[in-house]
């Protein structure tokens, strides 16, 4: 079965600092990665999947086959980042995600 | 704009009790699902439906049953809560194997 591990329950960085956000997946195929976000009082919401390989408010992930990784990062954190963020993993041609536990960032003034 | 609409924002209800959390979708989506979240354990799948009638159990569904009649609507059924069963749930619903659209959540909370 796959899994997906977020070591990180919070983190805290000061504006403009960079941050990095960790994710290490288990899964025997071809997984799908994704970055969900939640911002205070604010629905979940796609943050990036790697599949677009595209930048999201700063963001940018690179999926690590050798390490299975796909860790989150942003060269300079801003205060509007401060959110609970979510790593998930669809595997194969699954419809369903799995989830890590999340990562409550929280960017310092 | 997708919208995912869960009926009740908060509950509260005793052991022993039925419980029914409701979702609506409006973007004909054929997959919905409900998720659990707790703080330290992420989001943990319950139960979900890729069409009308049809279920598949996710990782965590004891407890727990789910209805769908009709395209748009998916509801979650608490038989005889429990008071570990005490959590925020969301509903999600995509299209195939694409983005998941989330509801705002329901806060349950079993006395």
């Amino acid at each position: 079965a796959q899994r997906v591990t977020q070591p990180e329950k919070l983190l805290s960085v000061f504006k403009g600092a960079p941050v990095e956000l960790k994710c290490n997946y288990s899964y025997s195929g071809s997984p799908e990665l994704f970055w969900y976000v939640q911002y205070s009082r604010q629905r979940l919401q796609l943050l990036l999947r790697h599949i677009s390989r595209e930048s999201i408010k700063g963001f940018t992930a690179d999926l690590n086959k050798g390490e299975t990784s796909f860790h989150l990062k942003k060269p300079f954190a801003q205060e509007e980042d401060s959110a609970m963020y979510y790593c998930a993993l669809r595997p194969g041609s699954a419809r369903q995600l799995t989830f890590g536990s999340g990562t409550q960032l929280t960017v310092l003034p | 704009d997708v919208k995912v609409t869960q009926s009740s924002r908060y509950l509260v209800k005793r052991t022993g009790e039925k419980v029914f959390l409701e979702c609506v979708q409006d973007m004909d989506h054929e997959n919905m699902f409900w998720y659990r979240q707790d703080p330290g354990l992420g989001l943990r799948l319950i139960y979900f439906s890729y069409d009308v009638k049809m279920k598949e159990k996710g990782d965590i569904p004891e407890g727990y049953s789910v209805s769908r009649e009709k395209k748009e609507r998916f509801s979650l059924i608490l038989e005889s809560a429990s008071t570990n069963q005490t959590s925020m749930y969301l509903c999600a619903s995509s299209s195939g194997a694409g983005e998941l659209f989330f509801g705002e959540g329901s806060r349950l909370t079993v006395l």
